[in-house]
C-alpha cells in the first residue's frame, strides 16, 4: 500500500506570493492533517480535514488555509508569503485511531 | 497551549549502549505516540500507547504510558548505527480528534 505522498518536495517562493501544497493520503484514510516544522518552533499543528470538512484548527493566521476533496486528497494554501513561513510542511493521514502517518514533506523556502 | 517537554535534547552514545528519553506535560493525554525522523524525511511512527500504565515494545524499542497520563518514556536497547535520528514524542488530548502536540525532539548520535 502506498504511503502518504506530498508534492512538490521542494519549493522556492518570493515574499508576497502564494503557494499551494498537495497531499495524497494512504488509500482508505479519510483524515488528513497538516503540520509546520521549523527549527525554532518544532512541529506545530495547522489543521485537520475529515470527509471534506475542517475538523480542527491550530493557531495560525488566516493566510494558512486548506481543503479536502471527495477522494480525501488535500491541499494547503499559504497566501502573502512571509520569510517566516519557510519551513517543512508535513501532511499526515489517519484511518480511525490516533496513529498519524506522515509524508516526506514539502520544503518551502521564502526569499 | 499544551506543551510537551522532551528530554534530553541530544544524546551522544556508543554503539551498543541503551538509550532512554522521556516526555512530560502539565496536561493529561489519552494517547502517546513516538516517532523517529531522519534528515529530509517525515516522521515515522514507532510506537503508539493508548492507556495509562501501558508498556509496549517494538523490537529493541520499549515505550511506556505514564500512570499519571502526563508523561511517557522511550527506551532503545543495544543501539545500532541506524538508530541515529531525531525522536519525537506526541500526545493527543482530544478523543477522536487528529491534533497531535509534539515534543521538541531528542537528537541521537551514535559513535561506532
Amino acid at each position: 500500500k502506498a504511503g502518504v505522498t506530498q508534492t512538490p518536495r521542494y519549493l522556492i517562493k518570493t515574499r508576497g506570493q502564494q503557494v499551494t501544497l498537495s497531499c495524497s493520503p494512504i488509500s482508505g484514510h479519510r483524515s488528513v492533517s497538516w503540520y509546520q516544522q521549523t527549527p525554532g518552533q518544532g512541529l506545530q499543528f495547522l489543521f485537520e480535514y475529515f470527509s471534506e470538512t475542517q475538523r480542527n484548527k491550530g493557531n495560525f493566521p488566516g493566510r494558512f488555509s486548506g481543503r479536502q476533496f471527495s477522494n480525501s486528497r488535500s491541499e494547503m494554501n499559504v497566501s502573502t508569503l512571509e520569510l517566516g513561513d519557510s519551513a517543512l510542511y508535513l501532511c499526515a493521514s489517519s484511518l480511525a485511531g490516533p496513529e498519524a502517518f506522515f509524508g516526506q514533506g514539502t520544503r518551502l523556502t521564502v526569499v | 497551549g499544551q506543551q510537551l517537554n522532551q528530554s534530553p535534547q541530544s544524546m551522544f552514545i556508543q554503539e551498543g549502549e541503551d538509550v532512554s528519553m522521556n516526555c512530560t506535560s502539565s496536561s493529561i493525554f489519552n494517547t502517546w505516540l513516538w516517532y523517529k525522523q531522519d534528515p529530509g524525511e517525515g516522521p515515522v511512527l514507532l510506537i503508539a500507547l493508548y492507556k495509562a500504565g501501558e508498556l509496549t515494545s517494538n523490537g529493541r524499542l520499549t515505550a511506556q504510558f505514564g500512570i499519571t497520563r502526563k508523561d511517557s518514556f522511550l527506551n532503545i536497547s543495544a543501539s545500532i548505527p541506524s538508530d541515529v535520528g531525531i525522536y519525537f514524542c506526541a500526545g493527543r488530548i482530544i478523543q477522536g480528534a487528529q491534533k497531535l502536540v509534539f515534543g521538541q525532539g531528542t537528537r541521537l548520535t551514535i559513535n561506532p
